[in-house]
């Protein structure tokens, strides 16, 4: 079935530092949805792409959906505190049922 | 605050015991989804109805069980309780199927302990 990858797994950054991470897959997606998971709460939505090559931003967070349609990009510039948390990408498949990333965990290191 | 509702918040309950866990979709949304996310761990998708009846079926083990009423709320049900069913157990709703409205919201969660 259809798999998303995320990378990296874990990051470790400083308070201030630009964090990158992507959500890759071997099949093509028609939507992107990037969701960020506090401790001990529920995902919530950031950012949603519907369009090859669109890039939308949310604040200091911008996502871009590839132009393959097979990844998808997540940066946040000059990170805070708060942006601690596992952020995870998702996209329906065929059946229009959400395939999950494994995430990516952001620490800021001390 | 996504408007999705769940209750209890937390729940600690013993070994073999049997619990039920609520949740209200979204106003509007057709779709509920169950997922079950352990600790350190990814999302893991249990279930999802659609307007009452049963859509798709993800990891959901054979004594856990659901159903979406006639008012659209949700009820996940585990029974015979394992200490490893110990997890955080999210609901989402979302509008109905289509690319866009399976974008789904998340409820706050409802914390199983099983001791």
């Amino acid at each position: 079935g259809q798999q998303l990858n995320q990378s990296p797994q874990s990051m470790f950054i400083q308070e201030g530092e630009d964090v990158s991470m992507n959500c890759t897959s071997s099949s093509i997606f028609n939507t992107w949805l990037w969701y960020k998971q506090d401790p001990g709460e529920g995902p919530v939505l950031l950012i949603a792409l519907y369009k090859a090559g669109e890039l939308t931003s949310n604040g200091r967070l911008t996502a871009q959906f590839g132009i393959t349609r097979k990844d998808s990009f997540l940066n946040i510039s000059a990170s805070i505190p708060s942006d601690v948390g596992i952020y995870f990408c998702a996209g329906p498949d065929s059946n229009y049922q959400l395939i999950w990333g494994a995430g990516t965990k952001l620490i800021i290191k001390p | 605050d996504s408007g999705v509702t769940q209750t209890p918040k937390h729940l600690i309950t013993a070994t073999g015991q049997r619990v039920t866990l609520r949740c209200s979709p979204r106003s509007g949304d057709l779709s509920v989804y169950w997922y079950q996310q352990s600790l350190d761990q990814g999302l893991q998708f249990l279930i999802q109805y659609y307007n009452g009846e049963e859509r798709a079926k993800g990891n959901i083990l054979e004594r856990f069980s659901a159903q979406q009423f006639p008012d659209l709320h949700s009820e996940l049900n585990l029974s015979s309780l394992e200490l490893g069913d110990s997890a955080l157990y999210f609901c989402a709703s979302s509008v109905s199927a289509g690319d866009r409205a399976s974008t789904q919201y998340f409820g706050p969660g409802t914390r199983l302990t099983v001791l």
